[in-house]
């Protein structure tokens, strides 16, 4: 299985927006709606921040939206806080009871 | 509340095997499946395989095929991961994470640093 594909890295401005994408293939990302995506701080353990491609768990502030067209994936934070700066990774359902992950892309606010 | 507290560190020589467990509480354990998953140092998450804790059903990852068991105990809400002919590469935090039927993981565990080196 191989890995989703995202940016190294993002970054903004305080208040901006940003948008890290997640590539995959129409046996992933592209065949299920089944994408979600993850917060990572350095030294902690990943929190999920979208799942089902757009939904929010309880808590997770309305800033962060998901999306899909096609085999990609976008993550959107808006209205950027320092402490939004964290790396996030993407993740899909990719068939066979199978899951595979991005390479994660680090997010630097400026 | 829901959490997972996983084993402490470990340190293995190449071709080694280890064995990393997760202590659940909080919710009923046989009515979640669990995930395992790793991090090396700088590097992605990766998905290594679920056990499905109310029947013992299994699925690995092509990556691990071979090389990983992942197992429960019920009676101690305790998964494991065992990772045998352990490399250098295989250096990395494991971490456990509880699954939710739109496959993502909603809890994840305090993950374990495993270190492999002669």
């Amino acid at each position: 299985q191989s890995a989703l594909t995202q940016p190294p890295s993002a970054s903004g401005s305080p208040g901006q927006s940003v948008t890290i994408s997640c590539t995959g293939t129409s046996s992933d990302v592209g065949g299920y709606n089944y994408v979600s995506w993850y917060q990572q701080h350095p030294g902690k353990a990943p929190k999920v921040m979208i799942y089902e491609v757009s939904k929010r768990p309880s808590g997770v502030p309305d800033r962060f939206s998901g999306s899909k067209s096609g085999n990609t994936a976008s993550l959107t934070v808006s209205g950027l806080q320092a402490e939004d700066e964290a790396d996030y990774h993407c993740s899909s359902y990719a068939g066979s009871n199978n899951l595979v992950f991005g390479g994660g892309t680090k997010l630097t606010v400026l | 509340q829901v959490q997972f507290v996983q084993s402490g560190a470990e340190v293995k020589k190449p071709g080694a095997s280890v064995k990393v467990s997760c202590k659940a509480s909080g919710y009923t354990f046989t009515d979640y499946t669990i995930h395992w998953v790793r991090q090396a140092p700088g590097q992605r998450l990766e998905w290594m395989g679920w056990i499905n804790v109310g029947n013992g059903n299994t699925k690995y990852s092509q990556n691990f095929q071979g090389r990983v068991t992942i197992t429960r105990d019920t009676s101690a809400s305790t998964a494991y991961m065992e990772l045998s002919s352990l490399r250098s590469e295989d250096t990395a935090v494991y971490y456990c994470a509880r699954h939710r039927g739109s496959e993502y993981m909603d809890v994840w565990g305090t993950g374990t640093t495993v270190t492999v080196s002669s």
